[in-house]
């Protein structure tokens, strides 16, 4: 079974741009999480959708939003970007049907966004 | 709130000895998942292992086995004869069941692991 794949893998964009990033779960998979890696502030969560609706949200500006599609591919956006946007943003997918049962989730191998 | 404290910042050990890897959680919540994912350079995180708060059994795969107790808020994870390949970061991971599942999951700041050859 194919894994999380994102794309692109590598992104170079200046101040002030927006840009937008795609991720495709494990086949079967509903639930898509956003996490941004940087050496300062290490993992954290953007945000999880499960079923096209964003479930859980983490403490990120309005700046960043996400959607999912009818497929369960995701895409997340950031408007305005600046310069500590730079990051890896990796994607996850889980199993995490409507209840009761946290499964693990699978990550994709990241975009890396240098914001100049 | 909840937290993941991972103190070691940076292990070296040479090859074939053995090394644990410290996790320590806070959480006020009864219901939640440990977790433990590795990173090795390509940056890919990799799933190693899920635990649920109601099972304190300890777990071996391999040379990896974990020992989770709840008494002390700790899940540490121990590599028995250290290979080469096992040099990446290691992240240990909470989340906490809220419904439906919540899937966010709480990273520690990681432990780098390097081992000589």
């Amino acid at each position: 079974k194919a894994g999380v794949t994102q794309t692109p893998r590598y992104l170079i964009k200046t101040r002030g741009q927006q840009v937008t990033l795609s991720c495709s779960p494990i086949s079967g998979h509903r639930s898509v999480s956003w996490y941004q890696q940087t050496p300062g502030q290490g993992l954290q969560f953007l945000f999880e959708y499960f079923s096209e609706t964003q479930r859980n949200k983490g403490n990120f500006p309005g700046r960043f939003s996400g959607r999912q599609f009818s497929n369960s591919r995701s895409e997340m956006n950031v408007s305005t970007l600046e310069l500590g946007d730079s990051a890896l943003y990796l994607c996850a997918s889980s199993l995490a049907k409507g209840g009761g049962l946290t499964y693990e989730q699978y990550f994709g191998p990241g975009t890396r966004l240098t914001v100049t | 709130a909840q937290k993941v404290t991972q103190a070691q910042t940076e292990i070296s050990v040479v090859e074939k000895e053995d090394v644990t890897l410290d996790c320590v959680y806070e959480t006020r919540d009864t219901t939640y998942y440990l977790f433990w994912y590795k990173q090795p350079p390509s940056g890919e995180l990799v799933f190693l292992i899920r635990r649920n708060s109601f099972d304190e059994q300890n777990e071996i795969s391999g040379r990896y086995s974990w020992n989770f107790q709840k008494s002390t808020s700790s899940f540490n994870f121990t590599i028995t004869a250290s290979q080469v390949v096992d040099s990446a970061v290691y992240f240990c991971a909470l989340s906490e069941e809220i419904g439906f599942g919540n899937e966010k999951l709480t990273f520690g700041t990681g432990t780098r692991l390097t081992i000589i050859p």
